[in-house]
């Protein structure tokens, strides 16, 4: 059974700081993906990264997938109040066709 | 687009009852999933379709649930009878390829 683990799972930081959100999973996998969820919103699609070593960035935001590791990063450049959220990695089994397996979230609350 | 649209938003009941969610996938997706969300559990897939056919539904948590989707823009999920811990907002996405877009959402309050 496929497990997804996050960490933190809640974090607060103060805006103008660096930090990263982690994501282990158990299994071999080909695809992650990122969302983020506001405070009684639905999920919204941020990063889908589908090879070893792949990077993508938009705005303060960078992901990256270590395959080798089962590890993902979600890392965030210079917060600001705008990136309060819920951050989720999702993880797809090889065999288990378009199945996601979801991490517990990460809360994200970035004072000012 | 639209993107994922669902119905009702809200939903308020009390136990016993029936509850049906609606969900209309985005259009040219063949792919339609529904997931259950709480503080206590998360995000739980329910079942999901390709192609209006079911391919998993181990999620679905007992017999009071059922799924359908007759056509390629519809599908519902059917709580019979309805109890509260079957309280939840309850998602549903669809993807053509990789990335699954989800719809607002229902909030089921089951009294």
């Amino acid at each position: 059974e496929l497990k997804v683990e996050q960490n933190p799972l809640f974090l607060s930081m103060q805006e103008g700081k660096n930090y990263t959100i982690y994501c282990n999973y158990s299994t071999t996998s080909d695809r992650l993906y990122w969302y983020r969820q506001d405070p009684g919103k639905s999920l919204e699609s941020l990063f889908v990264l589908l090879s070893n070593g792949a990077v993508k960035q938009e705005g303060r935001l960078m992901a990256s997938l270590d395959t080798k590791a089962r590890l993902s990063t979600l890392h965030i450049t210079a917060a600001v109040h705008d990136l309060s959220a819920t951050y989720f990695c999702a993880v797809g089994e090889l065999t288990s066709g378009s199945r996601l397996t979801f991490g517990e979230g990460t809360q994200l609350t970035v004072n000012p | 687009d639209a993107g994922v649209i669902q119905s009702p938003r809200h939903e308020v009941t009390e136990m016993g009852q029936e509850v049906t969610l609606r969900c209309k996938p985005i259009s040219g997706h063949d792919y339609l999933f529904w997931y259950r969300q709480t503080m206590m559990r998360g995000l739980e897939l329910l079942i999901y379709f390709n192609n209006n056919v079911p391919i998993d539904d181990s999620g679905m948590p007992e017999d009071r649930f059922s799924a359908k989707m007759p056509n390629a823009s519809f599908s519902t999920l059917k709580i019979q009878p309805s109890e509260p811990r079957d309280s939840a907002v309850y998602f549903c996405a669809s993807s053509v390829k990789d990335t699954q877009y989800f719809g607002p959402g229902t909030r089921l309050t089951v009294l």
